[in-house]
This record gives C-alpha cells, structure tokens and sequence, in this order.
C-alpha cells in the first residue's frame, strides 16, 4: 500500500511547513533513496528533492529533505504562493520498485 | 533540457487493450530507465513499472503484473505501455519518466531510484 502522506497542510506567506512521509522498514526505513515531487495544478510533477536531501539543479533552497526511522520530511521554509499544489513522496522498495505517498495538498493561506 | 514525448489522448472500451508511446529524442534513451505512472482524476500518483533499454530488463508494481506489459525500441528510442483487460478505473493519466537506478549485479536485475524527466502525459478513458 501507499506510503501515509498527511492529506493537506497549509501556512501563511513567509511561514515554514512540513510535510511527512511514512513508511516500513522495507522502504523509507532501510534505504536512502526517498524523492519529493510537487504538482502544480494541471502541471506534471517535478522532481524537487532526490536520495532523501539532495536538491536537482535549479530547485529553491528553500525546500529541504530529511529522514528519521521511517518517516521521512520535506520542509518547505519561507513560502510563497507559487508553492501551492501537491507534493508526493516515493520510496525505494525490497523489491526495488518505487512506492509513492498519497499525496499532501499545500495551501498558502 | 531532455523531453520525453508522449502519443495522443485515447478511448477505449472496457475489456480492450490500450498502447501508448514516449519517445526520448536527442539520443540518450539507452543511458537511461524509463518508468510508467498513473494519475486517475482527483487521485495521486501510482507507480506501475519501468524498462532499462540497455539491460532490456523490466520491472512491475506488483499490482499490474499480469496485465501491464513495457516495452522499449531502441531504434526509434520509444517505450509502449500496454494495458489489457482495461476496466473503467483504468481512465487516467498515464505519465512516462526518466528515472535513475542501479543495475545489481547479484540478481541481474534493475532498481529505480527517483523520476527527473517526465512526459506530458497520456490521457485513457476507458467507457463503453
């Protein structure tokens, strides 16, 4: 099944907000290779955090990845209005498939 | 900047098969994996499976095991998606990705690590 994504989560401009991801031990937990994509509304999903906490090329500095047990974090700091949408965390898995969340809607208040 | 071009919007019936294409041009399909994932409306994202065109290696959800088939043609650097016994939930956005992995040597297999590149998407609606 999906990992556990928090349905929505909202902040105000200028504001920080986190967003989890939970796992098992054979996925978030046991290997460093979680991704975060954002989708805009009626956009495709763009990759914004790769293997846990690396940001590809171009990705705000503002966004950042972390990991704990089975959960893993993305952190969204100073917010703005263009971060709207949703976010999907997926993980490696046993079988080297990937899983993804079920999705977090962010609103900027 | 890599883009990944995906055939048109479909509509089939249910119990009929669908096949759609992405095509990676500018000759870095072979470097690479190609991976599948859907979106039905209102929904998140579902991973159904990839291909590793230089391997010829496939790997599936286990869900869609035994209906989602993935090819690649490397002469025209494409990948097909082919989905069979398409039933009404079916209907959704089906996106292709570049995706990076590792090939592992112990099980001669493939593993995904993250999408970078993605499609447009394929738009399936399954309805009699």
């Amino acid at each position: 099944s999906a990992l556990t994504q928090p349905a929505s989560v909202s902040g105000s401009p200028g504001q920080s907000v986190t967003i989890s991801c939970t796992g098992t031990d054979s996925d978030v937990g046991n290997y460093d290779y979680v991704s975060w994509y954002q989708q805009s509304p009626g956009s495709t999903p763009k990759l914004v955090i790769q293997d846990v906490n690396h940001r590809p090329s171009g990705v705000s500095a503002r966004l950042s990845g972390s990991k704990s047990g089975n959960t893993a974090s993305l952190t969204i700091s100073g917010l703005r209005a263009e971060d709207e949408g949703h976010y999907y965390c997926a993980s490696y898995t046993t079988s080297g498939t990937l899983l993804f969340g079920g999705g977090t809607k962010l609103t900027v208040l | 900047q890599v883009q990944l071009v995906q055939s048109g919007d479909e509509l089939r019936e249910p119990g009929s098969s669908m096949k759609v294409s992405c095509r990676t041009p500018g000759g870095t399909f072979s470097a690479y994996a190609v991976v599948w994932v859907r979106q039905a409306p209102g929904q998140g994202l579902e991973w159904m499976g990839g291909i590793i065109p230089l391997f010829g290696l496939t790997k599936y959800a286990q869900r869609f095991q035994n209906r989602v088939t993935i090819t690649a043609d490397e002469s025209t650097s494409t990948s097909y998606l082919e989905v069979s016994g398409l039933r009404l939930e079916d209907s959704a956005r089906y996106y292709c990705a570049r995706a990076t992995g590792d090939y592992q040597l112990a099980g001669g297999d493939y593993h995904y690590y993250f999408m970078d590149v993605w499609g447009k998407g394929t738009f399936v609606t399954v309805s009699s």
